[in-house]
């Protein structure tokens, strides 16, 4: 049983314009969200992440939403740049349990062409 | 960010053979670490749960005799892959968490390739 999906296994997105990566959950557990990017043969790398009491949070390009009606989540990225183009993973965690760990998404390969 | 490093980044064996996987928090101490594997084109699966001076703690369907995990110290955790089996060629990565930093994020190693011939 998949808990956090990434339905789409692919993007491409035009230089300069805005990457929406999307990301589902269905335990209502969850209560901290994040969004790592990844480079193949290597480690994922922390980009932002949001607590369940927020639906949005910024860092500069980056910008998080969460519909916690929905279990539903969505990166932002903009502009849009090449060396975004990596794969996303979303990942879950239920705080309450202690444990701090993380349940991943799929993935999503975005590609930035410039 | 913190550093999380892994050793070896990639190593061959043999079917039948054992190996074992370094992870060390590099600027911090670590009471808790985590061991995924990722399959090509695969997510992230978490493996394991690595806690300091006590048993480690393995998601379901995780052979603990197959996996041993030993976190011996609050900057090092291991991975040893017991008779290793080509199905068990994979992407191996750790995290940690830093207890100094108030949010949640984990650090990431930076994988270790695992073949086994």
């Amino acid at each position: 049983d998949q808990q956090v999906k990434q339905n789409s296994p692919s993007l491409s997105v035009q230089e300069g314009r805005i990457s929406i990566l999307n990301c589902d959950y269905t335990n209502s557990m969850f209560d901290y969200f994040l969004w790592y990017k990844k480079y193949p043969a290597e480690g994922p790398t922390f980009l932002i992440s949001i607590s369940s009491i927020k639906d949005k949070n910024e860092d500069g390009r980056f910008t998080v939403f969460l519909n916690k009606s929905a279990k539903h989540l969505s990166l932002h990225i903009v502009p849009s740049q090449p060396g975004d183009s990596a794969v996303y993973f979303c990942a879950a965690s239920d705080l309450g349990s202690g444990t701090y760990k993380y349940i991943f998404g799929t993935g999503t390969r975005l590609k930035v062409l410039a | 960010g913190a550093v999380v490093s892994q050793h070896p980044s990639w190593v061959i064996c043999k079917s039948g053979t054992s190996v074992k996987i370094e992870c060390r928090s590099l600027d911090f101490q670590a009471t808790t670490m985590f061991w995924y594997r990722q399959f090509p084109k695969q997510s992230l699966m978490l493996m394991a749960t690595s806690n300091e001076g006590s048993k480690a703690t393995y998601e379901q369907g995780v052979e603990k005799d197959k996996f041993l995990i030993n976190h011996a110290s609050l900057t090092l955790s291991t991975l040893t892959v017991t008779s290793a089996h080509p199905e068990d060629s994979s992407f191996y990565i750790c995290s940690a968490r830093d207890p100094r930093v108030a949010t949640y994020e984990q650090y990431f190693g930076p994988g270790t390739r695992l073949t086994v011939t």
